[in-house]
């Protein structure tokens, strides 16, 4: 099973800074990863899929980078509407299908 | 509009069962494989399963192989995830989710994401 870990796993971050969020995977996953949203009470959304893709309606401040082990996902200029936990999965070798434990990005 | 509708979930006795059911609207259901992914209070995402468009692909997480059944309707559009032998450790927002694909003709890969999800169904197991 592949391992995927976020770090940080609480990000403080004023509105208009920029954001970084990490993700490893304990083996290669190539660029089979996504990125996804969540704030309270709601599903996930997808933000990245194919380590760097937007998926359809995801504003261009968020962008994603990596492959193999290390990926990262960028927001250039947090909104107030970006606060909630980001969770990176893989799909290059399942199942099963692994996600990170998440990152949540808070107000600082 | 593309929509899953997740139903089913309630308060069962440890060792119960549940069954849990997903309505798709707004796409072609049977073109599309499905998942089961549950979140338990306050933590991460977990997948639970996998099933192909036809049915004929079925894969479980380890943690709920044996005791969960995924299946689908293609003619109700449904999705379904037959719980038994219900334990704590199950207790979630449960999820079923589009397993969406795309083929990026410039580097000759398909890629894979859930791209519509439920609301979620709430499961608790507790006596």
């Amino acid at each position: 099973e592949i391992v995927m870990t976020q770090s940080p796993a609480t990000l403080s971050v004023s509105p208009g800074e920029r954001a970084t969020l990490s993700c490893r995977a304990s083996q290669s996953v190539s660029s089979n990863l996504a990125w996804y949203q969540q704030k309270p009470g709601q599903a996930p959304r997808l933000l990245i899929y194919g380590a760097s893709t937007r998926a359809t309606g995801i504003p261009a401040r968020f962008s994603g980078s990596g492959s193999g082990t290390e990926f990262t996902l960028t927001i250039s200029s947090l909104q107030s509407e970006d606060f909630a936990v980001y969770y990176c999965q893989q799909y290059n070798n399942w199942p099963p299908l692994t996600f990170g434990q998440g990152t949540k990005v808070e107000i600082k | 509009e593309v929509q899953l509708v997740e139903s089913g979930g309630g308060l069962v006795q440890p060792g119960g069962s549940l069954r849990l059911s997903c309505a798709a609207s707004g796409f072609t259901f049977s073109s599309y494989e499905m998942n089961w992914v549950r979140q338990a209070p306050g933590k991460g995402l977990e997948w639970v399963s996998y099933i192909s468009s036809s049915g004929s692909t079925i894969y479980y997480a380890d943690s709920v192989k044996g005791r969960f059944t995924i299946s689908r309707d293609n003619a109700k559009n449904s999705l379904y995830l037959q719980m038994n032998s219900l334990r704590a450790e199950d207790t979630a927002v449960y999820y079923c989710a589009r397993w969406g694909v795309i083929y990026s003709s410039s580097s000759g890969d398909y890629y894979y994401y859930m791209d519509v999800w439920g609301k979620g169904t709430t499961v608790t197991v507790s006596s």
